[in-house]
């Protein structure tokens, strides 16, 4: 069946550090690929998102490329903040549903 | 963005009782809803596909007569936790889908903390 596959966390980094969570997945078809983000408490926020192969996600400075040659939709951001400690999950949607990754939870220390 | 929201955010109840978690859409129809539990550090399971006027498709190992899923309108899903026990204590969200396709974004609720003591 469909699954996704993110790297273990914790990931600690410091402000302003560059960020990459890498995400692969195994899917029948074409899914449509996702990256969530979940604060303490809270329900799942849709970060990003892509369609189709060679499409770019992009939100408040996170990129995710999809290539569907590697099966990877890996999480970018060039300089991250205290505000985007967090936990992030990858996701993809074959037919109607939605499978996550493990998660990864992110903290940014000042 | 649309939203879902969720009732109660929080729970504690006794050991045997029944709780009642709500899920709602509140500026679109939902025809079908999701029920997710999430252990502690972990990943989203999907429990439950909730579908509008039929009955609910339970995934594999969950427990149709324990989490009771009533989908009664266009806007509510409702999952009953029934006879609960300590371990049935987690973290349950439910998310909603505008149209069908598959790059249709699911709005999700902001989550009920169960306890049970």
């Amino acid at each position: 069946g469909d699954s996704v596959t993110q790297m273990e966390g914790p990931v600690t980094l410091s402000e302003e550090a560059f960020l990459t969570i890498n995400c692969t997945y195994t899917a029948t078809g074409y899914p449509s690929l996702f990256w969530y983000v979940q604060y303490p408490g809270e329900g799942l926020q849709l970060l990003l998102k892509a369609t189709k192969a060679d499409d770019k996600g992009s939100n408040k400075g996170f990129e995710a490329t999809y290539r569907k040659e590697t099966t990877s939709f890996h999480l970018e951001k060039g300089s991250v903040q205290v505000s985007d400690s967090a936990v992030y999950f990858c996701a993809l949607k074959g037919a109607q549903k939605l499978v996550f990754g493990q998660g990864t939870r992110l903290t940014i220390n000042p | 963005g649309a939203v879902v929201s969720q009732h109660p955010s929080r729970v504690i109840c006794k050991s045997g009782t029944s709780v009642k978690i709500e899920c709602r859409s509140l500026d679109f129809q939902a025809t079908t809803m999701f029920w997710y539990r999430q252990f502690p550090k972990q990943s989203l399971m999907l429990m439950a596909t909730s579908n509008e006027g039929s009955k609910a498709t339970y995934e594999q190992g969950v427990e149709k007569d324990k989490f009771l899923i009533n989908h009664a309108s266009l806007t509510l899903s409702t999952l009953t936790v029934t006879s609960a026990h300590p371990e049935d204590s987690s973290f349950y969200i439910c998310s909603a889908g505008k149209g069908g396709g598959l790059g249709s974004e699911a709005f999700f609720g902001q989550g009920t903390r169960l306890t049970v003591v």
